[in-house]
């Protein structure tokens, strides 16, 4: 079974600082592909970075970077520098590498804090 | 390019009538992929169409239907509405012969039975 689990439901980060939103997946594939989903209130997913499994190298777009952990099946998702446009529901996703669906976390909502 | 469209934003519907949910996909997109989002839940896969078939579908019982235009919209119907089926509706799209990874996701249809 394919599984994405986030066990932080809510989190708060003051602006400016450093937060990690934590992730981990379950799955048998060795080609797949990872995601985390940003989700404001305006309800659309946005993507903010996306990591191929592949790669031993973690992503970075601007402010955001993941901690890729593939033995520990680990996902994480670190935001620096937070501003007050970074909140919203995050969302971690899976998807196989010939597979047509996302499997979502159940989200964990960020609070920045001015 | 105005993204993924969906329509409508908002819909208010009695249990046990049916429910038609649009889609628009990005520009250049051929498949189109419907998730069901409950309050406070990651979006469920419920199925996905390309080449106007229904290529893969998820844990969903029948009373769940799509249908996919020549123009590569998309329909999600329905029937027999349940309180349970209250939920956001998504539509996602994705390329020709393109990865999950190059999605996009529209703001979605707020559904709720009464």
């Amino acid at each position: 079974a394919q599984t994405v689990t986030q066990s932080q439901p809510e989190m708060s980060v003051q602006e400016a600082e450093t937060v990690t939103l934590s992730c981990t997946y379950d799955t048998s594939e060795s080609d797949y592909y990872l995601f985390w989903y940003k989700q404001p209130p305006s309800r659309q997913m946005i993507l903010v970075i996306r990591q191929e499994a592949y790669k031993q190298q973690n992503a970075t777009e601007n402010r955001f970077s993941v901690n890729f952990q593939k033995a520990a099946k680990s996902f994480s998702l670190k935001i620096s520098d937070s501003q007050l446009g970074d909140a919203a529901m995050y969302f971690c996703a899976y998807t196989p590498g010939r597979g047509n669906q996302f499997y979502f976390g159940t989200g964990t909502s960020l609070t920045v804090i001015p | 390019d105005a993204g993924v469209t969906q329509s409508p934003t908002h819909l208010i519907k009695t249990r046990g009538q049916q429910v038609t949910l649009r889609c628009s996909p990005k520009s250049g997109h051929d498949t189109v992929s419907w998730y069901q989002q409950a309050l406070g839940q990651g979006p469920q896969f419920i199925f996905q169409y390309y080449e106007e078939e229904e290529r893969q579908r998820g844990n969903f019982p029948d009373r769940f239907s799509g249908h996919q235009f020549p123009n590569y919209s998309s329909e999600l119907n329905v029937n027999a509405l349940l309180l349970g089926d209250s939920a956001l509706y998504l539509c996602a799209s994705s390329p020709p012969q393109g990865p999950n990874t190059e999605a996009f996701f529209g703001q979605g249809t707020r559904l709720t039975v009464v």
